[in-house]
């Protein structure tokens, strides 16, 4: 079955160390999007991929990176630089613009972060 | 960036009842509106994506409607179900780009 991987589900990490969140989709989808979610907040856009070798801040990218070498790949890393980083993370994918609209996003499972 | 509100955050309902939330999101550059259903531990699923004004889209007991030139829609749920209760999310996606901008969700808790 087709769908996006998002792993590890829980993660833990110290104050002041980078942490590489996995996102894996076998959809052949060309986009693919981080999302951060706090208690009482919306989805908020992180990073986003529309095509591989190429991707764009969203509206809450500092102390972000990610990297697209592959279709299927979108990494991302929380660097010490990222003063909250302790929220919970979602990753999705989506086809091309045009068919986008008519099957919207597929979304990953999530990894809550932690950092203590 | 763009402001997409949702309302009420949270609702209890029981079980048979009939209930609907909303969505509103900026009139202008309009290009499609998404709403998905949250479950708890599971992945948002895609509801439905509406692109032209005075849309009406339904899947078994859930409608939604969409007014893009007062910037709303409406979520409707019909004799609603324990199975119901979910994170209900609108996103709004302007003719900018694919990105979506979500709202803060209405949590919906249908009792049995």
């Amino acid at each position: 079955d087709g769908g996006i991987t998002q792993s590890p589900k829980y993660l833990f990490r110290k104050e002041g160390q980078n942490v590489t969140l996995s996102c894996e989709q076998n959809l052949n989808h060309d986009a693919m999007y981080w999302y951060r979610q706090d208690p009482g907040q919306g989805l908020r856009l992180i990073y986003y991929s529309q095509i591989v070798n190429d991707f764009q801040k969203g509206d809450i990218a500092e102390g972000y990176s990610v990297s697209r070498e592959k279709k299927e790949s979108f990494p991302l890393t929380v660097t010490s630089a990222q003063k909250n980083p302790t929220a919970f993370y979602l990753c999705a994918s989506s086809m091309g613009a045009q068919r986008q609209a008519a099957y919207g996003y597929t979304f990953g499972s999530g990894t809550r972060l932690t950092v203590v | 960036i763009l402001n997409v509100e949702q309302s009420p955050q949270s609702l209890h309902v029981q079980e048979g009842d009939s209930t609907n939330f909303t969505c509103s999101f900026p009139s202008s550059n309009f290009y499609a509106l998404h709403w998905y259903r949250w479950e708890t531990a599971k992945s948002p699923e895609a509801l439905f994506v509406m692109t032209l004004n005075g849309d009406e889209k339904k899947k078994g007991r859930i409608s939604a409607t969409l007014n893009t030139k007062e910037g709303y829609s409406y979520l409707y749920i019909k004799g609603s179900q324990p199975e119901d209760s979910a994170t209900y999310l609108c996103a709004f996606r302007s003719n900018a780009g694919n990105m979506l901008t979500f709202g803060g969700g209405t949590r919906l808790m249908v009792k049995p």
